[in-house]
């Protein structure tokens, strides 16, 4: 039931693009995207709802794909406050709470 | 507006000891919820409410317990402590059940020796 989530890491330089994904094997209400830099609590960034509808950060996209139960989340030229790992939790149909995957570390270098 | 707030921040608990973690928030959310975070990994729910006098289990709840008298409060009770429970406890908030960001709180780092 844990979503998947795809790179476990990843190293950029400052101004490069990456792309985070988070898959499901269930159908999905909806799913978040957090990130945590260390020793901190997460942080929300993003909202994906069945039907299409986005809540979230204005620098930073994201898509659902409900067919096949995936999301990714782009992130364009990164900066270096861009670093630390990133959570998606998926909502499954009918249920009322989050489900986390096991994290996306993201280094941003100068 | 101070959110969610958790105490204590550290704690260092022997084995067999019991102790509650608070939470607060004040959102005036209905829903809130306990999750923990090992080293390394993802969050794990462990209970949640969606409004006072109404919770239900998470992914991991054996060995603690959680009550909801008001709709700021949501402590979680840690009972007879093992090493395995060794965490950080976050406490979250949320004005709606899904399609709602969830706020947290700083977390509790719990060590069980």
């Amino acid at each position: 039931q844990q979503p998947v989530q795809s790179p476990q890491a990843v190293i950029l330089r400052e101004g490069e693009d990456a792309v985070i994904n988070c898959s499901s094997s269930k159908a999905l209400y909806s799913v978040h995207w957090y990130r945590q830099k260390h020793g901190e609590a997460p942080v929300f960034l993003m909202i994906l709802l069945k039907g299409g509808e986005q809540k979230g950060h204005e620098k930073i996209s994201a898509s659902f794909n409900e067919k096949k139960q995936q999301s990714s989340l782009y992130l364009t030229a990164s900066q270096l406050s861009y670093s630390g790992t990133y959570f998606c939790g998926t909502e499954i149909t009918g249920f009322q709470k989050l489900v986390f995957g096991t994290g996306t570390r993201l280094l941003v270098s100068p | 507006n101070a959110g969610v707030t958790q105490t204590p921040k550290f704690r260092i608990l022997k084995i067999g000891q019991s102790m509650t973690l608070q939470c607060a928030q004040d959102m005036n959310h209905n829903y809130m919820y306990w999750y923990r975070q090992d080293p390394g990994m993802g969050l794990k729910l462990i209970y949640y409410s969606v409004g006072a006098g109404i919770t239900d289990k998470g992914e991991v709840p054996n060995g603690y317990n959680v009550s909801r008298s008001t709709t700021e409060d949501f402590p979680l009770r840690l009972e007879l402590a093992a090493p395995s429970q060794t965490s950080v406890y976050f406490c979250a908030s949320s004005g709606l059940a899904g399609g709602s960001e969830q706020f947290f709180g700083p977390g509790t780092r719990l060590t069980v020796l």
